[in-house]
């Protein structure tokens, strides 16, 4: 039981390069999510999604894209990257019942990327 | 707007000091609060409270929720040097679960 894996670890791209993160979970999680870390703060929400097919826009999503076509694999799309995308990604899963009742989330490694 | 602010930014204590971590938040549609430790890499979690008052502990560490006051507390007893981390607060909002995080306590344990 892998978790939530996370590729690659570290990135370096030029301004106006595109790359995609990759993100997998092993646990049957039906939520998924990607948060952005800048240096001294808190986790921000990119996108989430609460089941294949369907995805939807957190707090900063501007600049990336999203898809969720199975359960297990939730990448993360950047285009045009621009120096403001400078961060650490982390993706993150976890289940949540019919009833709604919500469980913790369980985060990936992290993906340390620089655009210069 | 949704907050969460956490308070201190940052701490040094000595090991064997207790420490406490607070946490206030203004979240419509609150569901439960979350506490991670994150140290250099991905957030571990701690607890999650979902109801006023009720106590969670695992060890040495132990946290209270009080959602008519709209905050939290996270303490540490008898630090140890391993207890050196980011500690962050998370609110849950809404029925997808997202999470509103503060900009997190640093936690320094000095020998």
């Amino acid at each position: 039981n892998a978790g939530v894996t996370q590729t690659p670890k570290f990135r370096i791209l030029k301004i106006g390069q595109s790359m995609t993160l990759q993100c997998a979970q092993d646990m049957n999680h039906n939520y998924m999510y990607w948060y952005r870390q800048d240096p001294g703060m808190g986790l921000k929400l990119i996108y989430y999604s609460v089941g294949a097919g369907i995805t939807d826009k957190g707090e900063v999503p501007n600049g990336y894209n999203v898809s969720r076509s199975t359960t297990e694999d939730f990448p993360l799309r950047l285009e045009l990257a621009a120096p403001s995308q400078t961060s650490v990604y982390f993706c993150a899963s976890s289940w949540a019942g019919l009833t709604g009742v919500y469980n913790e989330q369980f985060f990936g490694p992290g993906t340390r990327l620089t655009v210069l | 707007e949704d907050k969460v602010v956490q308070s201190p930014l940052s701490l040094v204590v000595h090991e064997g000091d207790t420490v406490t971590l607070n946490c206030s938040y203004e979240v419509t549609n609150f569901r439960s609060l979350l506490w991670y430790k994150q140290e250099k890499k991905a957030p571990t979690f701690l607890f999650m409270l979902t109801s006023s008052g009720i106590e969670k502990k695992s060890g040495r560490l132990s946290s209270i929720l009080d959602k008519k006051e709209l905050f939290s507390i996270l303490n540490i007893t008898a630090t140890q040097t391993g207890d050196s981390a980011v500690y962050l607060c998370a609110v849950v909002r809404g029925s997808q679960g997202n999470l509103i995080f503060g900009k997190g306590t640093k936690l320094s344990v000095k020998p």
